[in-house]
């Protein structure tokens, strides 16, 4: 069975600095991942996905992510974060061919003036 | 923009009482899902439903239950409320054919007492 792992339960970063949110998978063959955001009271909004194709994808509000296969890694980054972006962030993957999503515990972000 | 609406948005119920999660999208989307989240913990996937009269359950074993008679509606209901069912329920939709594209709701925050 696949699973999902996010090393960094919460990371704080201070407001225009870079950010990195790591997220490893484990499954037989490269399955389709994802980034989602969760603010505050809030349900979960997708950021960004990787299906295929260039490794490198671009989301929305200033974020992506790379995809390594030799890591087995779907990091997120930001190169200048804002206060807005104080959120709990989710990797998740899906086998190819099924829609069920796993998901990983999550990394809280803090911003600091 | 994405509509799918959760009520309520919290509720604390004594133990005993039955109690329904309302879920309602507005996208004519085939399928949802109903997630139980805990803080600190990734999202669970407890129903599913690719349509209407189609439910099956998901990896998390829960004692809830679900229907799906229209299209636009999925609740999930608690017979018996336990302590041991207190937690988040986020509810999400999917259209058909982007499959792996989950919209979400805003959650019901379920407390047992």
């Amino acid at each position: 069975a696949q699973s999902v792992t996010q090393p960094d339960i919460h990371i704080t970063v201070s407001e225009g600095a870079s950010l990195e949110l790591r997220c490893n998978y484990s499954y037989g063959a490269t399955p389709y991942l994802f980034w989602y955001v969760q603010s505050p009271g809030q349900g979960l909004q997708l950021l960004l996905k990787y299906f295929s194709g260039d490794t490198l994808v671009q989301g929305i509000k200033g974020f992506e992510a790379e995809f390594k296969r030799s890591q087995s890694s779907f990091n997120l980054r930001k190169p200048s974060v804002h206060w807005s972006d104080a959120a709990e962030y989710f990797c998740a993957v899906a086998p190819f061919g099924n829609e069920k999503l796993t998901f990983g515990t999550g990394t809280r972000l803090t911003i600091i003036p | 923009e994405a509509d799918i609406y959760q009520t309520p948005r919290y509720l604390v119920i004594g133990t005993g009482k039955k109690i329904t999660l309302e879920c309602s999208q507005t996208m004519g989307h085939d399928k949802m899902y109903w997630y139980q989240q805990d803080p600190g913990m990734e999202l669970h996937l407890i129903h599913y439903s690719y349509g209407v009269n189609s439910t099956e359950k998901g990896d998390l074993s829960s004692e809830s239950t679900v229907s799906r008679i229209r299209t636009e509606h999925f609740p999930l209901t608690l017979e018996s409320a336990r302590p041991s069912h207190t937690s988040q329920y986020l509810c999400a939709s999917s259209e058909t054919g982007i499959a792996y594209e989950q919209y979400f709701g805003p959650g019901t925050r379920l407390t047992v007492t």
